[in-house]
């Protein structure tokens, strides 16, 4: 089955440090998402990137479909950024049924 | 727009009982989706609906899981006699195009 490895498995930085997260995937992605999970639980679309590079605000997502990885850029982070990021992959080209990595934990300090 | 809405927002049970969670989707939206998310991993899908239909639900431990959507609407998760390893947190979300999904806060549930 389709396998979404994320790293870090944790991320804590200062308030202001930049953070790079990696998505990297076993078989060619039709869709990639990252997602954000509040520490309460609820899970919000940040991006949607299966190819290339989009900007949102402070965050720039990179994947490169060859590679099967993708990246997510958070730009002079703040301690409201704090929380689980997951990305989530599809294949199916038809019938949306994403796979999703285990996350990657950061803590912004103010 | 009311987002989706789930209940209860926590269950703790002991091993053997069975439960129910609900879900309300977005107005309109017709694929809705239930994930069960173990602490520290990922959501992974248990069964997804286009209307009332199941569209795939191969990943439900048909044994004791069962989820319908009789009216192409609200949907009920039951889980018939719960064990340890289905502690988990369990997220509705639903979709207007099966591409972008909306999530709910999800039910925590602790078995016992």
């Amino acid at each position: 089955g389709q396998q979404v490895q994320q790293s870090p498995a944790s991320l804590v930085l200062q308030e202001g440090e930049n953070a790079e997260l990696q998505c990297n995937f076993s078989s060619t992605a039709t869709q990639l998402q990252w997602f954000y999970q509040s520490p309460g639980g609820s899970l919000v679309s940040l991006l949607s990137n299966p190819s290339g590079t989009k900007h949102t605000g402070r965050l720039t997502s990179t994947t490169v479909t060859k590679e099967r990885r993708s990246s997510l850029h958070i730009s002079s982070s703040q301690t409201t950024d704090s929380g689980t990021y997951l990305c989530a992959i599809d294949r199916t080209g038809g019938n949306y049924k994403p796979t999703f990595g285990k996350g990657t934990s950061l803590v912004v300090h103010p | 727009e009311a987002g989706v809405t789930q209940s209860p927002r926590y269950a703790v049970l002991q091993e053997g009982q069975a439960v129910s969670f609900w879900c309300d989707p977005i107005s309109g939206h017709d694929t809705l989706y239930w994930y069960q998310q173990p602490r520290d991993q990922g959501p992974q899908l248990l069964v997804y609906f286009r209307d009332e239909a199941v569209i795939d639900n191969s990943q439900l431990p048909s044994d004791r899981f069962s989820a319908v959507r009789p009216k192409g609407t609200n949907s009920t998760l039951k889980i018939q006699s719960a064990k340890q390893g289905d502690t988990a947190t369990y997220l509705c979300a639903s979709s207007p195009d099966s591409m972008k999904q909306y999530f709910g806060p999800g039910t925590r549930l602790t078995v016992l």
